[in-house]
């Protein structure tokens, strides 16, 4: 089946550092959703991505998807202490007429101040 | 409507007895998803319905996993003989069927098996 992939696993950085989580999937995705988890939290839809190479910006959160519609990326510039969480990446599997949502295993941001 | 509830929160059991929890999704939406998500991994899909039809369950983990959503609204997640194994944390979802990407979650219910 199709696996998503995230890196780095974790990431540590300075408050006002920039940060930046890759995601590769293992087939062709149609689309690709972000998500953002807070510790303790639920996960909360970010925005989703469908075309090739489309690029959207939520304020300091910028998201990318991959010219071959298989990889993605979310940096986010001068991270704040509230950027604090867990991001994934979600690519639904559709193969044979099903639905499947695959998570990526996330990437954990720790925000020191 | 202040989004997906789920009941209960936190359920300690003993290995072998049988658990179920609720899912109340947001009103208007017709489509319900269960995950289960355990420590540094992201959600595990396992079913989903749209409206009272269970649409996909190939990956429920096992035939001691059950799911209903009878009247297509609240939805039941069964589990029978818990093994340690199941704890877990288990999501609920809802969405839209034309932004079925679109999930809002709830809060989990955190499983125990001891």
């Amino acid at each position: 089946g199709q696996q998503v992939m995230q890196i780095p696993q974790y990431q540590h950085v300075q408050e006002g550092e920039d940060f930046t989580t890759y995601c590769n999937s293992s087939t062709t995705l149609s689309n690709i959703q972000w998500y953002k988890q807070r510790p303790g939290g639920h996960p909360v839809f970010l925005i989703q991505l469908v075309k090739s190479g489309e690029v959207k910006k939520q304020k300091r959160l910028t998201f990318q998807f991959g010219e071959a519609k298989k990889n993605s990326s979310l940096h986010i510039t001068a991270t704040q202490t509230t950027d604090v969480g867990t991001y994934f990446c979600a690519g639904p599997e559709t193969s044979g007429g099903s639905y499947i949502p695959t998570f990526g295993r996330g990437t954990s941001l720790i925000v020191h101040p | 409507d202040t989004g997906v509830s789920q009941n209960p929160r936190h359920k300690i059991t003993k290995r072998g007895q049988n658990v179920t929890f609720r899912c109340d999704p947001i009103s208007e939406h017709n489509r319900l998803y269960w995950y289960r998500q355990t420590l540094g991994q992201g959600p595990e899909f396992l079913t989903y319905f749209q409206n009272e039809a269970q649409l996909e369950k190939s990956r429920l983990l096992s035939d001691r996993f059950s799911a209903e959503r009878p009247k297509g609204s609240f939805s039941t997640l069964e589990i029978q003989r818990t093994e340690q194994g199941d704890s877990a944390m288990y999501l609920c979802a809802s969405s839209l069927v034309s932004t079925a990407n679109e999930q809002f979650f709830g809060p989990g219910t955190r499983l125990t098996v001891l």
